[in-house]
């Protein structure tokens, strides 16, 4: 089965940039949808599409998806941005859908 | 606006069943497919079978096959998921979440789980 492999933890200091990336064969072929979850809350769609944002997600969440790693950027990271990120494609040989491991983003 | 609302925490012996279900609101319900995903302590989310809400069609994953149904109640605006045979593994939290409007491949909306705790 299709395996999605994700940091366990990204730090990174309030303002400044954040990666998160997930990594798998050949995933620039599929597309790469994105989710923040926070402590007893309910996951929420952050990027779909590789690129694309839901309505309320602000512009500084963006996603790029080329070779083997598609990766989550977020921009002038707040405080209220800490949570865990999951990345999930949809794996047609199979038709399962599939997650990665989740990054905690802790901002300093 | 959209809201997947799931029923409360539920403690099961090994062996046992247990039926979970969510409720929608604010959407068209059978315009949808439901899926179940849980994910257990320090695990990764686990997908485990989706349901057509219009036409009923249903479908699991191979890891839960024989073990998992899922079905609805569309004058209830209300999916279920059973699944028998309990084990300690099966311990996890539960969610259903919404198939995105035009797309097979991703959920647009999450219900708030629903932890399942499995002891003897």
């Amino acid at each position: 089965s299709y395996v999605l492999t994700q940091p366990p933890s990204v730090a990174v200091a309030p303002g400044k940039t954040a990666r998160i990336t997930c990594g798998g064969d050949n995933i620039g072929s599929k597309s790469v949808h994105w989710y923040h979850q926070k402590p007893g809350q309910a996951p929420v769609l952050v990027i779909f599409y590789d690129s694309d944002r839901p309505s309320g997600i602000p512009e500084r969440f963006s996603g790029s998806n080329s070779g083997n790693t598609a990766t989550l950027t977020i921009s002038r990271v707040e405080a209220g941005d800490e949570a865990d990120y999951h990345c999930q494609v949809w794996d047609s040989s199979s038709g399962h859908w599939v997650f990665g491991g989740g990054t905690k983003l802790t901002v300093l | 606006q959209v809201h997947l609302v799931q029923s409360g925490a539920e403690v099961k012996k090994p062996g046992t069943s247990v039926k979970l279900s969510c409720k929608a609101s604010g959407y068209t319900f059978s315009n949808y497919a439901l899926h179940w995903v849980r994910q257990a302590p320090g695990q990764r989310f686990e997908w485990m079978g989706w349901s057509n809400i219009g036409d009923d069609n249903t479908r699991y994953s191979q890891d839960f096959q024989g073990r998992i149904t899922i079905s609805r109640d569309t004058s209830a605006n209300t999916a279920y998921m059973e699944l028998n045979s309990l084990r300690s593994e099966d311990m996890a939290v539960y969610y259903c979440a919404r198939g995105a409007a035009g797309s097979i491949q991703y959920f647009d909306y999450w219900g708030q789980g629903t932890l399942v705790a499995v002891s003897s």
